[in-house]
């Protein structure tokens, strides 16, 4: 099980560009989540999705765009970067078992917008 | 929202010392999680722990969720264990989104 993958591992983009950050898991979980982490700080909800075909806002949305395109994959987009968009993305993915909310996660995409 | 507040915020300790971080939530929780994010900025599941006592080798975890804290605790430290400690938690059943507190940076001297 290669469990959450993220592509790319590192982006540069100067600002006004768009981009698209790949998400994937490989053990069917219903959830799937999109963080961002800003330097010294802990990690923020951007976006969700409870299950395939949903989406929901988190504590972060603005400026960002999601897609669940199937079970396996969660997408996030920057339609228009910003300098305050620059962060370390996470993506992460649960199941809410009987036993077990366990979160976890990929190894992050660091982000620079110029 | 709930609130997760982890103590101390830092953390510089010789090789071989023992630690405990702290981690407070303000409301009732049905999920917490620790995790340790290495220098490298990969974050790792150390512990799912909404009541009881773990242990894992040189680590253990104990929550009293009665009373709203959680503890991490290290034993004989290693460089290895520098890093940054997270605990998260999950407000209640069909809300799975996690709540981070702002981590306890450990700095294990050799």
């Amino acid at each position: 099980n290669a469990g959450v993958t993220q592509t790319p591992k590192f982006q540069v983009l100067k600002t006004g560009q768009s981009m698209t950050l790949q998400c994937a898991q490989d053990m069917n979980h219903n959830s799937m989540y999109w963080y961002r982490q800003d330097p010294g700080m802990g990690l923020r909800l951007i976006y969700y999705s409870a299950s395939e075909g949903t989406t929901d806002k988190g504590e972060v949305p603005n400026g960002y765009n999601v897609s669940r395109l199937n079970k396996r994959e969660f997408s996030l987009r920057l339609e228009s970067a910003a300098p305050s968009q620059t962060s370390v993305y996470f993506c992460a993915s649960s199941e809410m078992g009987q036993w077990s909310y366990e979160q976890y996660f990929g190894p992050g995409t660091r982000l620079t917008v110029t | 929202g709930i609130q997760v507040e982890q103590s101390p915020p830092d953390l510089i300790l010789q090789e071989g010392a023992n630690s405990t971080l702290r981690c407070n939530f303000s409301d009732s929780v049905n999920n917490l999680q620790w995790f340790h994010q290495n220098p490298w900025g990969q974050l790792i599941n150390l512990f799912y722990i909404p009541s009881g006592t773990k242990q894992n080798g040189r680590l253990s975890a104990t929550t009293v969720a009665t009373e709203r804290y959680s503890l991490l605790y290290i034993s004989s430290s290693q460089t290895t264990d520098s890093g940054v400690y997270f605990c998260a938690v999950l407000r209640g059943f069909g809300n799975e989104k996690l709540t981070f507190g702002t981590g306890t940076r450990l700095t294990i001297i050799p």
